[in-house]
Protein backbone atom coordinates (compact mmCIF):
# COMPACT_ATOMS: atom_id res chain seq x y z
CA UNK A 1 0.00 0.00 0.00
CA UNK A 2 0.78 3.56 -0.22
CA UNK A 3 3.35 5.15 2.35
CA UNK A 4 5.06 8.43 3.69
CA UNK A 5 8.81 8.46 4.94
CA UNK A 6 9.73 11.43 7.30
CA UNK A 7 13.67 10.51 7.97
CA UNK A 8 13.44 12.90 11.00
CA UNK A 9 11.45 12.53 14.40
CA UNK A 10 12.41 15.54 15.94
CA UNK A 11 14.07 19.00 14.97
CA UNK A 12 15.87 21.37 17.04
CA UNK A 13 16.94 25.06 15.78
CA UNK A 14 17.43 28.39 17.08
CA UNK A 15 15.60 30.95 15.44
CA UNK A 16 16.87 32.01 11.79
CA UNK A 17 17.99 28.54 11.26
CA UNK A 18 17.63 27.46 7.80
CA UNK A 19 14.57 24.29 8.04
CA UNK A 20 14.96 21.23 6.06
CA UNK A 21 12.33 18.66 6.94
CA UNK A 22 12.65 15.43 4.73
CA UNK A 23 9.51 13.59 3.39
CA UNK A 24 9.77 10.22 0.80
CA UNK A 25 6.50 8.65 -0.28
CA UNK A 26 5.69 5.18 -2.12
CA UNK A 27 2.56 4.99 -3.97
CA UNK A 28 1.19 3.06 -6.96
CA UNK A 29 -0.34 6.06 -8.80
CA UNK A 30 0.24 9.80 -8.97
CA UNK A 31 -0.97 11.45 -5.95
CA UNK A 32 -0.76 14.46 -4.26
CA UNK A 33 1.38 15.94 -1.71
CA UNK A 34 0.82 17.54 1.37
CA UNK A 35 2.13 18.91 4.17
CA UNK A 36 0.23 19.97 7.33
CA UNK A 37 1.22 21.35 10.78
CA UNK A 38 0.00 20.73 14.10
CA UNK A 39 0.33 23.35 17.17
CA UNK A 40 -0.32 21.94 20.85
CA UNK A 41 -4.08 21.78 21.51
CA UNK A 42 -5.15 21.87 17.98
CA UNK A 43 -5.51 19.76 15.07
CA UNK A 44 -3.55 19.63 12.23
CA UNK A 45 -4.29 22.33 9.34
CA UNK A 46 -3.43 22.69 5.98
CA UNK A 47 -0.40 24.21 4.86
CA UNK A 48 0.31 23.34 1.48
CA UNK A 49 0.31 21.00 -1.56
CA UNK A 50 1.46 19.65 -5.23
CA UNK A 51 -0.25 17.61 -7.31
CA UNK A 52 2.22 17.17 -10.29
CA UNK A 53 6.15 16.60 -10.88
CA UNK A 54 8.00 19.49 -10.23
CA UNK A 55 5.38 21.46 -8.65
CA UNK A 56 6.01 24.32 -6.02
CA UNK A 57 4.29 24.38 -3.20
CA UNK A 58 4.33 26.88 -0.29
CA UNK A 59 3.10 28.93 2.26
CA UNK A 60 4.20 30.95 5.43
CA UNK A 61 7.71 31.22 4.00
CA UNK A 62 7.66 27.16 4.06
CA UNK A 63 7.95 25.49 0.50
CA UNK A 64 8.46 22.33 -0.76
CA UNK A 65 9.12 20.54 -4.77
CA UNK A 66 7.16 17.35 -5.69
CA UNK A 67 9.85 15.12 -7.26
CA UNK A 68 8.36 12.14 -8.84
CA UNK A 69 12.24 10.90 -9.88
CA UNK A 70 13.40 10.73 -5.78
CA UNK A 71 9.50 10.31 -4.75
CA UNK A 72 10.20 13.10 -2.34
CA UNK A 73 8.81 16.50 -1.24
CA UNK A 74 11.16 17.85 1.44
CA UNK A 75 9.77 21.06 3.41
CA UNK A 76 11.98 23.90 3.53
CA UNK A 77 12.02 26.97 5.21
CA UNK A 78 14.95 29.95 4.79
CA UNK A 79 14.08 31.47 8.47
CA UNK A 80 12.37 29.66 11.38
CA UNK A 81 10.77 31.62 14.24
CA UNK A 82 10.12 30.63 17.88
CA UNK A 83 6.28 30.89 16.55
CA UNK A 84 7.08 27.58 13.98
CA UNK A 85 6.91 24.97 16.49
CA UNK A 86 4.85 22.60 15.75
CA UNK A 87 4.59 18.98 14.41
CA UNK A 88 4.97 19.06 10.92
CA UNK A 89 3.00 15.78 8.86
CA UNK A 90 3.96 15.02 5.30
CA UNK A 91 0.58 13.55 3.34
CA UNK A 92 -0.19 12.19 0.32
CA UNK A 93 -3.55 12.15 -1.45
CA UNK A 94 -5.77 10.12 -3.49
CA UNK A 95 -8.02 11.59 -5.85
CA UNK A 96 -10.97 10.05 -5.14
CA UNK A 97 -12.25 11.20 -1.67
CA UNK A 98 -9.40 13.07 -1.27
CA UNK A 99 -8.21 10.65 1.48
CA UNK A 100 -5.11 11.35 3.08
CA UNK A 101 -1.94 8.82 3.93
CA UNK A 102 0.40 10.72 6.41
CA UNK A 103 4.03 10.39 7.74
CA UNK A 104 4.66 9.86 11.30
CA UNK A 105 5.65 13.52 11.89
CA UNK A 106 8.13 15.83 12.75
CA UNK A 107 8.39 17.70 15.97
CA UNK A 108 10.07 21.16 15.57
CA UNK A 109 11.55 23.00 18.26
CA UNK A 110 12.77 26.69 17.82
CA UNK A 111 14.53 28.29 20.40
CA UNK A 112 15.04 32.35 20.72
CA UNK B 1 -16.17 29.59 10.20
CA UNK B 2 -14.07 26.77 8.94
CA UNK B 3 -13.90 25.38 12.96
CA UNK B 4 -14.95 21.24 13.28
CA UNK B 5 -15.52 20.39 16.95
CA UNK B 6 -14.94 17.42 18.91
CA UNK B 7 -16.69 16.30 21.77
CA UNK B 8 -15.69 15.14 24.87
CA UNK B 9 -12.08 16.40 24.40
CA UNK B 10 -11.21 13.85 27.07
CA UNK B 11 -12.52 10.82 27.39
CA UNK B 12 -12.28 7.51 30.16
CA UNK B 13 -12.94 4.73 29.67
CA UNK B 14 -13.57 0.92 30.88
CA UNK B 15 -12.21 -1.91 29.38
CA UNK B 16 -15.09 -3.80 27.58
CA UNK B 17 -17.56 -0.80 27.58
CA UNK B 18 -18.65 1.33 24.60
CA UNK B 19 -17.19 4.52 23.80
CA UNK B 20 -18.89 7.07 21.21
CA UNK B 21 -17.55 10.25 20.03
CA UNK B 22 -18.92 13.26 18.03
CA UNK B 23 -17.48 15.58 15.44
CA UNK B 24 -19.68 18.67 14.33
CA UNK B 25 -19.27 20.87 11.36
CA UNK B 26 -20.74 23.55 9.63
CA UNK B 27 -19.10 24.73 6.31
CA UNK B 28 -20.97 21.71 4.80
CA UNK B 29 -18.69 19.71 3.43
CA UNK B 30 -19.57 16.62 1.82
CA UNK B 31 -17.18 14.05 3.23
CA UNK B 32 -16.43 13.51 6.90
CA UNK B 33 -13.50 11.19 8.35
CA UNK B 34 -12.34 9.89 11.30
CA UNK B 35 -8.53 8.88 12.46
CA UNK B 36 -6.81 7.36 14.98
CA UNK B 37 -3.31 8.81 16.12
CA UNK B 38 -1.59 7.12 18.86
CA UNK B 39 2.50 8.21 19.90
CA UNK B 40 5.38 7.95 17.54
CA UNK B 41 2.96 6.80 14.82
CA UNK B 42 1.06 8.78 11.79
CA UNK B 43 -2.41 9.19 11.88
CA UNK B 44 -4.29 6.44 10.89
CA UNK B 45 -7.66 6.81 8.43
CA UNK B 46 -10.54 4.89 10.25
CA UNK B 47 -12.97 5.47 8.14
CA UNK B 48 -15.53 8.41 6.21
CA UNK B 49 -19.13 9.45 4.84
CA UNK B 50 -19.09 10.26 1.55
CA UNK B 51 -22.70 11.87 2.17
CA UNK B 52 -24.71 9.27 3.55
CA UNK B 53 -22.24 6.56 2.87
CA UNK B 54 -20.20 5.24 4.89
CA UNK B 55 -16.39 3.55 4.15
CA UNK B 56 -14.30 1.70 6.68
CA UNK B 57 -11.04 0.83 6.29
CA UNK B 58 -10.25 -3.00 5.58
CA UNK B 59 -8.18 -3.21 8.27
CA UNK B 60 -9.96 -1.73 11.05
CA UNK B 61 -13.62 -2.75 9.20
CA UNK B 62 -14.95 -4.25 12.39
CA UNK B 63 -13.72 -2.15 14.94
CA UNK B 64 -15.24 0.88 14.40
CA UNK B 65 -18.82 1.70 13.74
CA UNK B 66 -20.09 5.15 12.38
CA UNK B 67 -23.40 7.10 12.13
CA UNK B 68 -23.77 10.32 10.13
CA UNK B 69 -27.47 11.40 10.50
CA UNK B 70 -27.20 14.92 8.89
CA UNK B 71 -24.44 16.73 7.03
CA UNK B 72 -23.13 18.30 10.00
CA UNK B 73 -22.48 15.91 12.56
CA UNK B 74 -20.44 12.17 12.60
CA UNK B 75 -19.72 10.02 15.19
CA UNK B 76 -17.37 6.89 15.79
CA UNK B 77 -18.85 3.96 18.33
CA UNK B 78 -16.48 1.38 19.76
CA UNK B 79 -18.63 -1.23 21.27
CA UNK B 80 -16.16 -2.46 23.36
CA UNK B 81 -13.15 -1.13 24.13
CA UNK B 82 -9.80 -2.41 24.77
CA UNK B 83 -6.45 -1.17 26.01
CA UNK B 84 -5.33 -0.72 22.46
CA UNK B 85 -8.08 1.82 21.69
CA UNK B 86 -6.24 4.28 23.71
CA UNK B 87 -5.29 7.10 21.22
CA UNK B 88 -6.26 10.36 20.24
CA UNK B 89 -9.14 10.62 17.77
CA UNK B 90 -8.93 13.17 15.41
CA UNK B 91 -11.93 14.18 13.34
CA UNK B 92 -11.76 15.76 10.28
CA UNK B 93 -13.99 17.32 6.77
CA UNK B 94 -13.66 18.21 3.14
CA UNK B 95 -15.70 19.92 0.46
CA UNK B 96 -16.22 17.75 -3.14
CA UNK B 97 -13.15 18.55 -5.40
CA UNK B 98 -9.99 16.78 -6.25
CA UNK B 99 -7.12 16.93 -3.60
CA UNK B 100 -9.63 19.41 -1.44
CA UNK B 101 -7.75 20.06 1.90
CA UNK B 102 -9.14 18.86 5.03
CA UNK B 103 -9.87 20.57 7.78
CA UNK B 104 -9.24 19.16 11.46
CA UNK B 105 -10.77 19.41 14.75
CA UNK B 106 -8.65 19.33 18.16
CA UNK B 107 -9.46 15.46 18.61
CA UNK B 108 -10.52 13.55 21.71
CA UNK B 109 -8.02 11.38 23.79
CA UNK B 110 -9.70 8.45 24.63
CA UNK B 111 -8.03 6.25 27.72
CA UNK B 112 -9.22 2.65 28.12
CA UNK B 113 -8.17 1.51 31.78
Amino acid sequence: GDSVTQTEGQVALSEEDFLTIHCNYSASGYPALFWYVQYPGEGPQFLFRASRDKEKGSSRGFEATYDKGTTSFHLRKASVQESDSAVYYCALGESSFNKLTFGAGTRLAVCP
Amino acid sequence: DTTVKQNPRYKLARVGKPVNLICSQTMNHDTMYWYQKKPNQAPKLLLFYYDKILNREADTFEKFQSSRPNNSFCSLYIGSAGLEYSAMYLCASSRTGTYAEQFFGPGTRLTVL
